[in-house]
């Protein structure tokens, strides 16, 4: 299993970017995927899901209507669309795959960094 | 959002010491919880899940117990590659929050 997050990068406030996640070695259409983010120092924070097939997404209270999921299962990625972007979205933004639902993620990427800033 | 407790916060210990980190969330959330460990500049590797189900090529000597609300995560022997930070995380209720992170250095 891989999973290879790009297009982070330096933005100002209120700019816009889109991260992508492309996952090989699994069935990609058959698992939920997850952005997290991890500001420098910190902790972890859930930032959107997407279900297997597309239909369902969820965000936490801090991106919703600015950030956007969505997956295309025929190209095996999923992308992160980040409109709006406020300083305090700065973080190193991983991928991650449902081990199975309700069971914690099993496979991360590595990460592609987005930093806010004037 | 759930909240989720971690104690404690930082945890000095030796190379064969009994280690226990404990979470609690602010509402039940059945066996819906994840263990996860964290070295410095790598992703987080899942560890346990289900409150209590050793991953995969986990060493059995981390084990994870609770239900509900609060949740043990218990290492018996720390081995040298053991010394990370862990996080727990509740996956009941989206957003599946975790908590602030146990760092366990060397002693």
């Amino acid at each position: 299993v891989q999973l290879v997050e790009s297009g982070g990068g330096v933005v100002q406030p209120g700019g816009s970017l889109r991260l992508s996640c492309t996952a090989s070695g699994f069935t990609f259409n058959s698992f939920g995927m997850h952005w997290v983010r991890q500001a420098p120092g910190k902790g972890l924070e859930s930032v959107s899901f997407i279900s297997y097939d597309g239909r369902n997404e969820k965000y936490v209270d801090s991106v919703k209507g600015r950030f956007t999921i969505s997956r295309d299962n025929y190209k095996n990625t999923m992308y992160l669309q980040m409109n709006s972007l406020k300083p305090e979205d700065t973080a190193l933004y991983y991928c991650a795959k449902d081990a199975d639902a309700g069971a914690g993620w099993d496979n991360w990427g590595r990460g592609t960094l987005v930093t806010v800033s004037s | 959002d759930i909240q989720v407790t971690q104690s404690p916060s930082f945890l000095s210990a030796s190379v064969g010491d009994r280690v226990t980190i404990t979470c609690r969330a602010s509402q039940g959330v059945s066996s819906f919880f994840a263990w996860y460990q964290q070295k410095p500049d790598i992703a987080p590797k899942l560890l346990i899940s289900g409150a209590s189900i050793l991953q995969s090529g986990v060493p059995s000597r981390f084990s994870g117990s609770g239900s509900g609300t609060e949740f043990t995560l218990t290492i018996t022997s720390l081995q040298p590659e053991d010394f990370a930070t862990y996080y727990c995380q509740q996956l009941h209720t989206y957003p599946f929050t975790f908590g602030p992170g146990t760092k366990v250095d060397i002693k």
